[in-house]
């Protein structure tokens, strides 16, 4: 079972839809999450972090963290063509058990927003 | 303030070879990570420096190996490069605290042929 785990897609949604992108984790002691997005031939850029269970907006961008089912998730509100990219979801570990700033990372989705 | 920088952006280099990435962190960071990103394995963590000590080590041979200076620039080291090892070197800095958010540089696209 991998550490991080992502439908690669691709997501396939309508400008001004809602995307919604899933991540699951391994392990429970977890304590950060990060949503990255990477367009193609670029770096990784941070869009969104969540720390606590529950559901942390900005813009139109919400992230959603359910730690006893080990789910993070994003939605993305109003879909524009410039969306269209790889949402990497990334994971930092508990600093007691070694954590520290290495985040494991899924392998990303695909989104593609149609016009 | 100025982001994360890394250079060379590119790099052709033949088996057999050694390379050296150089990564500036954010002016006040002190932790410097360094991951490699291929098609196939995604984004992997290499390692992490922090105060100029290695703080976290990935599941790398110890071809890889890195090194930070005292004023918070990072430099990673291949040797004896493979076929296998072509992928995108990414950098990222962060404060080094608990929870802290990790920033990317552009990355070095490395070739060996």
């Amino acid at each position: 079972q991998k550490e991080v785990e992502q439908n690669s897609g691709p997501l396939s949604v309508p400008e001004g839809a809602i995307a919604s992108l899933n991540c699951t984790y391994s392990d429970r002691g977890s304590q950060s999450f990060f949503w990255y997005r990477q367009y193609s031939g670029k770096s990784p850029e941070l869009i969104m972090f969540i720390y606590s269970n529950g559901d942390k907006e900005d813009g139109r961008f919400t992230a959603q963290l359910n730690k006893a089912s080990q789910y993070v998730s994003l939605l993305i509100r109003d879909s524009q063509p410039s969306d269209s990219a790889t949402y990497l979801c990334a994971v930092k570990g508990d600093i007691l058990t070694g954590g520290g700033n290495k985040l494991t990372f899924g392998t990303g989705t695909q989104l593609k927003v149609e016009l | 303030k100025a982001g994360v920088t890394q250079t060379p952006r590119y790099l052709i280099k033949t088996r057999g070879q050694q390379v050296t990435l150089s990564c500036s962190p954010i002016s006040g960071h002190r932790s410097v990570s360094w991951y490699q990103q291929t098609p196939g394995q995604g984004l992997q963590f290499l390692f992490e420096y922090f105060s100029e000590t290695q703080r976290n080590k990935g599941n790398f041979p110890g071809r890889f190996s890195g090194r930070q200076f005292s004023n918070s620039r990072s430099e990673m080291n291949v040797s004896t490069l493979e076929l296998g090892d072509s992928a995108l070197y990414l950098c990222a800095s962060s404060s080094g605290g608990t929870n802290e958010k990790l920033f990317f540089g552009s990355g070095t696209q490395l070739s060996v042929l």
